[in-house]
């Protein structure tokens, strides 16, 4: 059975750092690009960045780039997005995604965890 | 950036009614273009990829379709599991999602 399962959700103040992760199981790892999707609270869905099977190629959304960094460990099969000066802007429910045949489509979501920027 | 644009919004509709949401596309993006269902707490749950290939596991009264800028999918007989939000996404250049459409009770 395919998991997703993100952690490190939290309460953080304006201008701190919080790194998430999701950790899956099931499937090969090393076979998928996998993505980090956001969602504020009663919005919509945001896409926020993307890392390539080997973690040669990373991707983000203009308004994040240079504050939010995606990574991988293909030995722990764990994908990572580590966030920096946190907005207030920033709260929202972070997925991670798997993509499948190469395109940026989600056949697989974890359940989502809450990163609330609030003094 | 490609922009997604939905409408409507909102859709009232009854059990049993066809529903139709259409999906703009800001520039071409042939036929790469996804729909999911989402419900209020959960993940949104992939239904189509390719604009009209239906994912295995997903009811036969979805469908999609549509190329290039425009795409509408379609429930043929709206049941009681399917009010729900639907977005759609375009993959051609990264990932962009629609605002949403939130099919509620009439």
């Amino acid at each position: 059975e395919v998991q997703l399962v993100e952690s490190g959700g939290d309460l953080v103040q304006p201008g701190g750092s919080l790194r998430l992760s999701c950790a899956v199981s099931g499937f090969t790892f090393t076979n998928h690009w996998m993505h980090w999707v956001r969602q504020a609270p009663g919005k919509g869905l945001v896409w926020v960045s993307r890392i390539k099977s080997d973690g040669s190629i990373t991707d983000y959304v203009d308004s994040l780039k240079g504050r939010f960094i995606i990574s991988r460990d293909n030995a722990k099969n764990t994908l990572y997005l580590q966030m920096n000066s946190l907005r207030v802007e920033d709260t929202a429910v972070y997925y991670c995604g798997r993509s499948r045949d190469g395109g940026s489509y989600f056949d697989y979501w974890g359940q989502g965890t809450l990163v609330t920027v609030s003094s | 950036d490609i922009q997604m644009t939905q409408s409507p919004s909102t859709l009232s509709a009854s059990v049993g009614d066809r529903v139709t949401i259409t999906c703009r596309a800001s520039q071409s993006i042939s036929s790469w273009l996804a729909w999911y269902q989402q419900k209020p707490g959960k993940a949104p749950n992939l239904l189509i990829s390719k604009a009209s290939s239906l994912e295995s596991g997903v009811p036969s009264r979805f469908s999609g379709s549509g190329s290039e800028t425009e795409f509408t999918l379609t429930i043929s007989s709206l049941q009681a599991d399917d009010y729900a939000t639907y977005y759609c996404e375009q993959y051609h250049t990264y990932a962009t999602f629609g605002q949403g459409t939130k099919v509620e009770v009439k």
